[in-house]
């Protein structure tokens, strides 16, 4: 099937630490791979996207390789801040003609100072 | 500036009320679509157009009616809204491309069916 798998929140993290959000997909072929991002009271926007295996998608300080092996495409940080509190999105275009979008159901991740 | 706007951004109506939430773009793409975002289970596609006059339904058509006169505005129509309808909803536009296009998404509408 066409799936986007990612995990559950809330992730709660101190400022400067770490951040790791697991995403998976299943896909028949090589889908485009994105992470969008969306702030309280705001849309979503694109954090980073990846095109190609073993692509690196980067912005903000933020990367996410995509891992045809694995088929993930996880979003990590080094040192998370407490503007990056947010919901984060993993997506996978579902292909042919449409640019349909497929999402996983979101992680709310909350930095606190 | 890059821009979906969408209207309102919030409304509380009435079961059986048709309502309309207008989705305009200014970045002359082709392709515009509609979600809604629930808990639990993300965004989930309503219907798309891939150009003027041209739409199909998504993953939760049912209950939604959508147009497209003109290139650059994308109503979403709920003719009979039911209390299940009651969600976040977005607009998206994406220029045309192989699919690994940035999608320019609206800040959302709230609407409470009650």
């Amino acid at each position: 099937g066409n799936s986007v798998t990612q995990m559950e929140g809330p992730v709660t993290l101190s400022e400067e630490a770490f951040l790791t959000i697991n995403c998976t997909y299943t896909a028949t072929g090589y889908p485009s791979l994105f992470w969008y991002v969306q702030y309280p009271g705001e849309g979503l926007q694109l954090l980073l996207k990846a095109t190609k295996a073993d692509d690196k998608g980067s912005n903000k300080g933020f990367e996410a390789t995509y891992r045809k092996e694995t088929t993930s495409f996880h979003l990590e940080k080094g040192s998370v801040q407490v503007s990056d509190s947010a919901v984060y999105f993993c997506a996978r275009n579902y292909g042919g003609a449409t640019n349909k979008l497929i999402f996983g159901t979101g992680t709310l991740l909350a930095v606190q100072p | 500036e890059a821009q979906v706007t969408q209207n309102p951004r919030y409304l509380i109506t009435v079961t059986g009320k048709k309502l309309t939430v207008t989705c305009s773009q200014n970045m002359n793409h082709e392709y515009m679509s509609w979600y809604r975002q629930d808990p639990g289970l993300g965004l989930r596609q309503i219907y798309y157009s891939m150009n003027v006059e041209v739409t199909d339904k998504g993953d939760v058509p049912e209950g939604y009616k959508v147009s497209r006169k003109e290139k650059r505005n994308f109503p979403l129509i709920l003719e009979s809204p039911s209390p299940n309808q009651t969600s976040l909803y977005f607009c998206a536009s994406q220029g045309a491309g192989a699919g690994n296009t940035e999608a320019f998404f609206g800040q959302g509408t709230r609407l409470t069916v009650v």
